[in-house]
Parts: C-alpha cells; structure tokens; sequence
C-alpha cells in the first residue's frame, strides 16, 4: 500500500520561507518520481517541480525557478519542498504526488494529503 | 508550452443521468492523458490514464477515450458521490506541468 504522508499546516510571515515534507512508503524513492503541487483557494493545480529521489536530480516550473528547491533524503524516504520569498499569493494547499511514468513524462498515481501553507501579518 | 482546455467549466446532472465533459489539448499528445478526480476537501484521485485505462478500484461507470488533441470523460450513471471537479492532464510533452482548469460536477 503506496501511502505519502505530509506535514502539518502553517502559517508564516510575508518575505519568509516554508518547508513541507512527504514521506513515502513502499518503493516509491527507488522507482518513482515525487512532485510537488498546489493550489491555491478556489483554484486548479499548478505544478511546481519535480525530484528524482534515486538521483537526487530536481527540476522546477519556470514559473517557480530560483524560489523553490526540492529535496529528498532516501534514507528516510521523504522528499521536501521549501518555497523562499512568500507572498499572500502562495497561500494554498500544497501536494507532494508520485509520479508513473519515466522521470521526465509521468502521470500522478499517489498522492499525498495536502498541506495548507497560509501567509499572512 | 501545450495548453489544455476542459468545457464545461460547470455541469450539472441529475443522479442517475450521464455526464460526459471534454479536455482539448493545443497540440497532439496521442493517448498520454490522465483525469483526476477531486472531491470537496480532498487530495486528486486518479482516475484514468493512458486516455482510456481505469485506474486500479476505479468504478466501471468512469470511462475514457479520446487521442490526439481531443479527449472524453463520461460518467455512464451518475452517483452523488460523483460530486467533484475533474482534471485532466498531459504528460507526453516536458514539463507535465499542464492541467485543464477543470470542470465541477454538480449533483442536480
């Protein structure tokens, strides 16, 4: 049973940085790739970036370049996710979700249960 | 960048009826396209990839079909848990990044 759990919600100031976690379970860190997604109040899902846990090798949205960076540490098998520079427009529920696939084209069979990151004053 | 286009935006269908919505990619991405299923509250289910394949204890009444740039989810009996908004999303182009803005099942 392919389960990804991640960390609790928070609430950071404006021009801070937040850090989400995923774990996985199974064989999803040797086989898989693991991405993040948000979305934000009352909208879709916007991709962010993805990892390839067994490589370490991370690429991200352009939209997202230079402010996200994703992690994994497989000794743990938990990827993380840390945004810098956070407005209120970052506001959203945050997803980690495995990708099926190859590590450049994969759809997302797994997903974990979101974490809502908030920012405000 | 392949942009996907869901239609409708909203749906609304009484229990029992069929609902059947459409994804239109901007460029051919043969049968690499998935739904997802989000219900109120929750994380996206998969629902169908390969464009037609259920995915694993998906109900029958999901079905999928389509290739190339045009694509069909169809709901053959609509259930009141069927209330969700529905994605669809390409990955035969990099990035994989491409969701259609969904279409929202409302149960009539």
């Amino acid at each position: 049973q392919v389960q990804l759990v991640q960390s609790g919600a928070q609430v950071k100031k404006p021009g801070s940085s937040v850090k989400v976690s995923c774990k996985a379970s199974g064989d999803t860190f040797n086989s898989y790739t693991i991405s993040w997604v948000r979305q934000a109040p009352g909208q879709g899902l916007e991709w962010m970036g993805r990892i390839i846990p067994v490589l370490g090798i991370a690429t991200y949205a352009q939209e997202f370049q230079g402010r996200v960076t994703i992690t994994a540490d497989k000794s743990t098998s938990t990827a993380y996710m840390e945004l810098s520079s956070l407005g209120s427009e970052d506001t959203a529920v945050y997803y980690c979700a495995r990708g099926f696939g190859n590590w450049n084209l994969f759809y997302f069979d797994y997903w974990g249960q979101g974490t809502l990151v908030t920012v405000s004053t | 960048e392949i942009v996907m286009t869901q239609s409708p935006a909203t749906l609304s269908v009484s229990p029992g009826e069929r609902a059947t919505f459409s994804c239109r990619a901007s460029q051919s991405v043969r049968s690499n396209l998935a739904w997802y299923q989000q219900k109120p509250g929750q994380a996206p289910r998969l629902l169908i990839y390969g464009a037609s394949t259920r995915a694993t204890g998906i109900p029958a009444r999901f079905s999928g079909s389509g290739s190339g740039t045009e694509f069909t989810l169809t709901i053959s009996s609509l259930q009141s848990e069927d209330l969700a908004v529905y994605y669809c999303q390409q990955y035969n182009n990099w990035p994989p990044k491409t969701f259609g803005q969904g279409t929202k099942v409302e149960i009539k």
